[in-house]
């Protein structure tokens, strides 16, 4: 069965970088593109990104253009997300989703808080 | 890129129907026949309901249906059962490897 699963994060200063890996299973992983998704509290759904099967192409929502990095490590079947110069308006649970192929996102990780505070 | 207009919420009893609306632009719904709705309970991650504006995954009951006319996309949920109540997120591709989410719709059932 497909799972995401997703670990890092947890408490970052203004300013720092947060990194977030997200471990795929069940599939294979050179096969599917992933998103990233973020979810402020109490808000909803954004989209930031996603990385094509290759790896070799990644795409941003134009804020986070600056910012964001989406890379992935097939050794491990391990994508990752690095978001820089945190500011607490990034404080929110970030999810990363496999696109199914059909530019849906299928199967989810289970998401995990990053609070951005001094 | 904007998000895509949802109501903030809609309610329905036991039993009756609720359809939720997705509007955005020539751009992304209307340009494309890959909108997505995603249920999402408390503190849970969103699993997907609808792909490709009407297809059902596996294992999603036959009483969530979807649709789009010009650049409103909608969900229909049939038949509602408390464990419907949920928040509810349309997605659309919008080009050039670009995705938008909906605002979302908080789904009461009174």
């Amino acid at each position: 069965q497909v799972q995401l699963v997703q670990s890092g994060a947890g408490v970052q200063r203004p300013g720092a970088s947060v990194k977030i890996s997200c471990q795929a299973s069940g599939y294979t992983f050179t096969k599917y593109s992933l998103h990233w998704v973020r979810q402020a509290p109490g808000q909803g759904l954004e989209w930031m990104g996603i990385i094509n099967p290759s790896g070799e192409v990644t795409t941003c929502a134009q804020k986070f253009q600056d910012r964001l990095i989406m890379t992935r490590d097939t050794s491990t079947n391990t994508h990752y997300m690095e978001l820089s110069s945190l500011t607490s308006e990034d404080t929110a649970v970030y999810y990363c989703a496999r696109d199914g192929g059909h530019c849906e996102s299928d199967f989810w990780g289970q998401g995990i808080l990053v609070t951005v505070a001094s | 890129q904007s998000a895509l207009t949802q109501p903030p919420s809609a309610s329905g009893s036991p039993g009756q129907s609720v359809t939720i609306s997705c509007t955005g632009s020539s751009s992304d719904v209307g340009g494309y026949n890959y909108v997505s709705w995603y249920q999402q309970h408390p503190g849970k991650a969103p699993k997907l309901i609808i792909s490709e504006v009407s297809k059902r995954p596996s294992g999603v009951p036959d009483r969530f249906s979807g649709s789009k006319s010009g650049n409103t996309a909608s969900l229909t949920v049939s038949g509602l059962q408390t464990e419907d109540e949920a928040d509810y997120y349309c997605s659309s591709y919008a080009g050039s490897s670009i995705y938008v989410f909906g605002s979302g719709t908080e789904v009461t059932v009174v």
